[in-house]
């Protein structure tokens, strides 16, 4: 069955780059139709979605947050890459990455996620 | 005004329905988006349950139970949720979902507690 499991540090400095790595199985990112998403969510807050990356390189970002994401992919190692720049602790949260298609439309299977601690 | 409006919370009674709705912004038409709907319990990862656009156009999620179920009402220009026979394990947070100009937008979530 499809999993995705989250990678990367738990703790950042301000002004640091967040990278987080995702990876995945039971599914390619080379096959038509297919995406993986990330989503976060702040201590006892709501989900906010970040970005997303298709099959064929078509991406997405969060319009407020556009300037500080960059999303990658690694077809080869199954793998999904989310940078963002500039941490302050306001991005302390649980990153999570999903599958998605583009038929769909929805994050129909989701990573435990992980927690990123942003502070000094 | 956020894109998307939940209340914060609901409860009900077990066996009984609840309808949980999610309300978009002014200006923003319910009946030209799908809306997608998520079940979180606590320390997990949410999970999918169904989009709904119309009855012709809607999903259910790989084993969710059919008394999950969408639906709209386009006169409060909000999409629902509704939980039918409720079981105490429904108790958890529920968001609603939409993808509106290419970015995926969540509404704030809704707290079921079955009483």
């Amino acid at each position: 069955q499809i999993t995705l499991k989250e990678s990367g540090p738990t703790l950042v400095n301000p002004t640091q780059t967040l990278t987080l790595t995702c990876t995945f199985s039971a599914f390619s990112l080379s096959t038509s139709g297919v995406g993986v998403g990330w989503i976060r969510q702040p201590p006892g807050k709501a989900l906010e979605w970040l970005a997303l990356i298709y099959w064929d390189d078509d991406k997405r970002y969060s319009p407020s947050l556009k300037s500080r994401l960059s999303i990658t992919k690694d077809t080869f190692k199954n793998q999904v890459v989310l940078t963002m720049t500039n941490m302050d602790p306001v991005d302390t949260a649980t990153y999570y990455c999903a599958h998605s298609t583009y038929y769909l439309d929805a994050f129909d299977m989701w990573g435990q996620g992980t927690m990123v601690t942003v502070s000094s | 005004q956020a894109v998307l409006t939940q209340p914060s919370s609901l409860s009900a009674s077990p066996g009984a329905s609840a309808s949980l709705t999610c309300t978009l912004r002014s200006g923003i038409n319910v009946g030209a988006y799908r809306m997608y709907w998520y079940q979180q319990k606590p320390g997990s990862p949410p999970q999918y349950l169904l989009r709904y656009k119309s009855d012709s156009d809607k999903q259910q999620g790989s084993g969710v139970p059919s008394r999950f179920s969408g639906s709209k009402d386009a006169s409060a220009n909000a999409g629902i949720l509704l939980i039918s026979g409720i079981q105490s394990e429904d108790e958890a947070d529920y968001y609603c979902m939409i993808w509106h100009n290419t970015a995926s937008v969540f509404g704030g979530g809704t707290k079921l507690t079955v009483l």
